[in-house]
């Protein structure tokens, strides 16, 4: 089995519905993060997570939510989708700084907003 | 601020030819470099990694790069390209103190390999 699962892998949905991205991990690694990217721009840091009651904004947070319900799993929403968050997701562990925090990723979420 | 440049968005090689993908990093103090691969349709793998100590470092799939401090670079190399290392390259920068709880990537390198 994969240490870090993406569901869905693959979402299309409408302009102004809300839409949860759901991260788990069998790591054992108390961060975790989602990204998304876009062609062109590399991967852009949404927010991050270090433990269940520690979370942080990334570059791009503006129209993103997330959830950390326990140190295996952390959920990302779009409260209301638009066009332009359409991009490939993906989510990623690591377990700390002490290892240059190296993260290892989940196999993403395509999302396609209309 | 921590920031990651790869200057070449597409490069093609042929089958059996050397391969060179050029990083070159920001960073206040001596980083943690990492490259990624991205197959298509694939999360990233981690190719290689450089903490500390020798500077050409070895990883998998017959890749390695040479941590250059002088040139802020961190290129990666492969002898022979093989068909199947057509994918996306991403160079990422983290580091050694509070900074370090997030990498940056780079904007990646599209690499296409001729037969």
């Amino acid at each position: 089995d994969a240490d870090v699962t993406q569901t869905p892998r693959n979402r299309i949905t409408k302009t102004g519905k809300r839409i949860m991205l759901e991260c788990s991990q069998t790591k054992g690694h108390d961060r975790m993060y989602w990204y998304r990217q876009d062609p062109g721009l590399g991967l852009q840091l949404i927010y991050y997570s270090f433990d269940v009651k520690d979370i942080n904004k990334g570059e791009i947070s503006d129209g993103y939510s997330v959830s950390r319900q326990a140190q295996a799993k952390f959920s990302l929403s779009l409260e209301s989708a638009i066009p332009n968050q359409t991009a490939l997701y993906f989510c990623a562990t690591s377990d700390g700084i002490g290892r240059g925090n190296e993260q290892f990723f989940g196999p993403g979420t395509r999302l396609t907003v209309l | 601020a921590q920031s990651v440049t790869q200057p070449d968005i597409h490069i093609t090689v042929s089958e059996g030819a050397s391969l060179e993908l050029r990083c070159n990093y920001s960073y206040g103090a001596t980083p943690y470099l990492f490259w990624y691969v991205q197959s298509p349709g694939q999360g990233l793998q981690l190719l290689l990694k450089y903490f500390s100590g020798d500077t050409l470092v070895q990883g998998i799939k017959g890749f390695e790069a040479e941590f250059k401090r002088s040139q802020s670079s961190f290129n990666l190399r492969k002898p022979s390209v093989h068909w199947s290392d057509a994918a996306e390259y991403f160079c990422a920068v983290g580091g050694r103190t509070g900074g370090g709880n997030k990498l940056t990537f780079g904007t990646g390198t599209q690499l296409k390999v001729e037969l």
